[in-house]
């Protein structure tokens, strides 16, 4: 069965850094994937959509890049503040061609002043 | 623009009784509908999609049930709930066909004691 995953270890960064998310999926091959950002207690909020055919996507400071032979996807924030400090989550496809997104559980993002 | 609503915010209810969650979308005609659930530490799961008035889709079999009205109505539903019930309750919206980006609610915070 399809398989996302995402580290679930906080990622500590420093204000100012570049900070790198991964997400993986496995058993299947998604045509498009999304990543959303969720603050505590509240909605998921969608950032960026990317397609298989697009090697990157970016929105100002947002980059996503979607490698369908490594089955990964990469989320880039430049010049990361305080305010970014969110659970990022990665949402590929369902299998079987839906147009429904499948949620990975996220990744904690903190970046320190 | 477009705004989705749910109610309530919070709830605390006791094993047995029954359950009624409301969403409502504003601004969009025919969009897709979506109830999920995010339990603690956990990734969205997702309970109900609707495509239109009358047709409701389940992922999964639990003792929920879902509801939709009108055009812009999303009712998730239970007849007698489990201390399991407990968690983050999120509606959603797409546009209709095949729109893949999801705009979410705020949320029900469901205690179940």
């Amino acid at each position: 069965s399809q398989k996302i995953e995402q580290n679930s270890e906080a990622l500590n960064i420093q204000e100012g850094k570049t900070a790198t998310l991964t997400c993986n999926y496995t058993n299947y091959s998604p045509a498009y994937l999304q990543w959303y950002r969720q603050d505590p207690g509240r909605g998921p909020v969608f950032l960026l959509l990317i397609r298989e055919n697009e090697k990157e996507k970016r929105k100002e400071r947002l980059k996503v890049t979607f490698d369908t032979t490594l089955k990964q996807s990469l989320f880039h924030i430049t010049a990361s503040q305080p305010a970014d400090s969110a659970t990022y989550l990665c949402a590929p496809d369902a299998s079987g061609g839906s147009y429904i997104p499948t949620f990975g559980r996220g990744t904690s993002l903190i970046v320190h002043p | 623009s477009q705004t989705i609503h749910q109610w309530p915010a919070t709830l605390v209810q006791p094993v047995g009784s029954p359950l009624s969650l409301e969403c409502t979308v504003e601004g969009t005609s025919n969009p897709n509908l979506y109830w999920y659930r995010q339990a603690a530490g956990r990734g969205l799961q997702l309970l109900f999609y609707s495509v239109g008035i009358g047709q409701i889709s389940s992922e999964v079999p639990q003792n929920l049930s879902a509801s939709r009205p009108q055009d812009r109505q999303f009712i998730l539903s239970s007849k007698k709930l489990l201390l399991s019930d407990s968690g983050f309750y999120l509606c959603a919206w797409s546009y209709g066909r095949g729109g893949r980006e999801q705009y979410f609610g705020p949320g029900t915070r469901l205690t179940v004691t």
